[in-house]
């Protein structure tokens, strides 16, 4: 097992493009988890998954932001029109199953809206 | 939501020092983690601590749950050591993580 991946590792978009990032969990990991941290803070929750179904969406999430998780194996987040605000580093986190409780996070996204 | 205040914020060390991290949580938590973010972002899993202490190497980590705080103590630091180290707690639903604001930590020989 090679761990949490994402992809794309960097992407540079202008302000009004959409944006599509994936998440390949750790495989026998049922529960996924998107936050956003920007420069100087923590993680921030953004929205849970477990398997396909997503049970919890933070306040921060707003309607251009969307996820999913279909079959409940890898998720795409998605951002349409990008805004500068959005500009941060999105991680991806998996968990869960006979893994145990432990969180496990993948390399990011970071992502950079002109 | 849950706060986590983690002190102190910087903390500058001369390679061989010692050092305690504090994490405080506003309500009580589940699944407590720490993490060291290296130079590349990369959220690398330092311990999995409810309760309890825990050792692995030159470092070490204690939960009072009961007090809602967790501490890290590092010893003999290193320069490798260097980065931003943060604790996560959840809801116990475990449907959300928070994580406090970090303590950057810089090492210099």
């Amino acid at each position: 097992d090679t761990g949490v991946s994402q992809n794309p590792r960097h992407k540079i978009t202008k302000r009004g493009q959409n944006v599509t990032f994936r998440c390949d969990p750790i495989s026998e990991h049922n529960r996924l988890y998107w936050y956003r941290q920007t420069l100087g803070q923590g993680p921030e929750f953004l929205t849970y998954f477990q398997n396909e179904a997503q049970l919890e969406k933070s306040r921060l999430l707003s309607d251009r932001f969307s996820a999913e998780r279909p079959k409940g194996s890898f998720s795409t987040l998605e951002i349409q029109r990008t805004e500068q605000g959005d500009s941060a580093m999105y991680l991806c986190a998996s968990r869960g199953g006979p893994a145990g409780p432990e969180q496990f996070f993948g390399p990011g996204t970071r992502l950079t809206v002109l | 939501g849950i706060q986590v205040e983690q002190s102190p914020p910087d903390l500058i060390l001369q390679e061989g020092a010692n050092s305690t991290l504090r994490c405080n949580f506003s309500d009580s938590v589940n699944n407590l983690q720490w993490f060291h973010q290296n130079p590349w972002g990369q959220l690398i899993n330092l311990f999995y601590i409810p309760s309890g202490t825990k050792q692995n190497g030159r470092l070490s980590a204690t939960t009072v749950a009961t007090e809602r705080y967790s501490l890290l103590y590092i010893s003999s630091s290193q320069t490798t050591d260097s980065g931003v180290y943060f604790c996560s707690g959840a809801t116990y639903t475990g449907n959300q993580f928070y994580f406090g604001t970090g303590t950057s930590l810089t090492v210099i020989p």
